[in-house]
């Protein structure tokens, strides 16, 4: 079945660099790939848009200078967390849809900003 | 697409049904109803989705009331490797690439 991975699935960085994961689509092409940010104990929350060839879409409230997407092939989206703070210690999941009914999402990357 | 209403939690005793109710009573006409699964620290899992008829896959049965304003997710004989987050979600068939929204979900707990 169609699978999506993420690279780190965990990265600890330091308060003021900047992080990027990886969002890659194994066996399906994907125009569209989705991002996601979840906090302990809470649910999913949709981040933006990632659009093969142009530019993403963020949700309100998403600062899309601090989150750049690149939605660079059609198998691959980045998403760069710029100047890292605690607060964005989080863990974040992709999703690309194949267009059937199942939606493969990725396994998450933990990210903790020390 | 539809809002939908979970229990925060649930307690099932091992090799027992375990049965996830789900309150959508503004699903419309072309609004399916989805579950997704998410075990601690894992991507979300698809286990099934169904317009009106019930569903039987090898994971769960998806049992939707004539009405559709609600639907039980039903995991015949629980295992520990069930406990986990379920979702309920409502969305068009159209919107296969388009926004997946998640409510809070039923936080599963499968107790040997």
């Amino acid at each position: 079945g169609a699978v999506v991975s993420q690279h780190p699935s965990r990265v600890i960085c330091k308060s003021g660099t900047s992080v990027k994961i990886e969002c890659r689509s194994l066996d399906f092409q994907a125009t569209t790939m989705f991002w996601y940010r979840q906090f302990p104990k809470q649910s999913l929350m949709l981040m933006a848009t990632s659009n093969e060839g142009s530019k993403a879409t963020y949700e309100q409230g998403v600062e899309k200078d601090k989150f750049l997407i690149n939605h660079a092939s059609l198998t691959l989206s980045t998403l760069t967390v710029t100047s890292a703070h605690p607060e964005d210690s989080s863990f974040y999941i992709c999703r690309a849809p194949t267009g059937a009914y199942e939606q493969y999402f990725g396994p998450g990357t933990r990210l903790t900003v020390t | 697409d539809a809002k939908t209403t979970q229990p925060p939690s649930m307690d099932c005793a091992e090799g027992r049904a375990a049965n996830l109710p789900c309150n959508h009573s503004t699903i419309s006409g072309n609004e399916y109803v989805y579950w997704y699964r998410q075990i601690h620290s894992q991507g979300p899992q698809y286990i099934i989705h169904g317009l009106k008829n019930n569903e039987t896959n090898e994971m769960a049965s998806l049992i939707i009331t004539e009405d559709r304003k609600s639907s039980t997710l039903i995991l015949p004989h629980a295992t520990l490797r069930d406990t986990a987050v379920y979702y309920c979600i409502v969305r068009s068939r159209s919107s296969g690439a388009q926004k997946l929204v998640f409510g809070q979900g039923t936080r599963l707990t499968i107790n040997p």
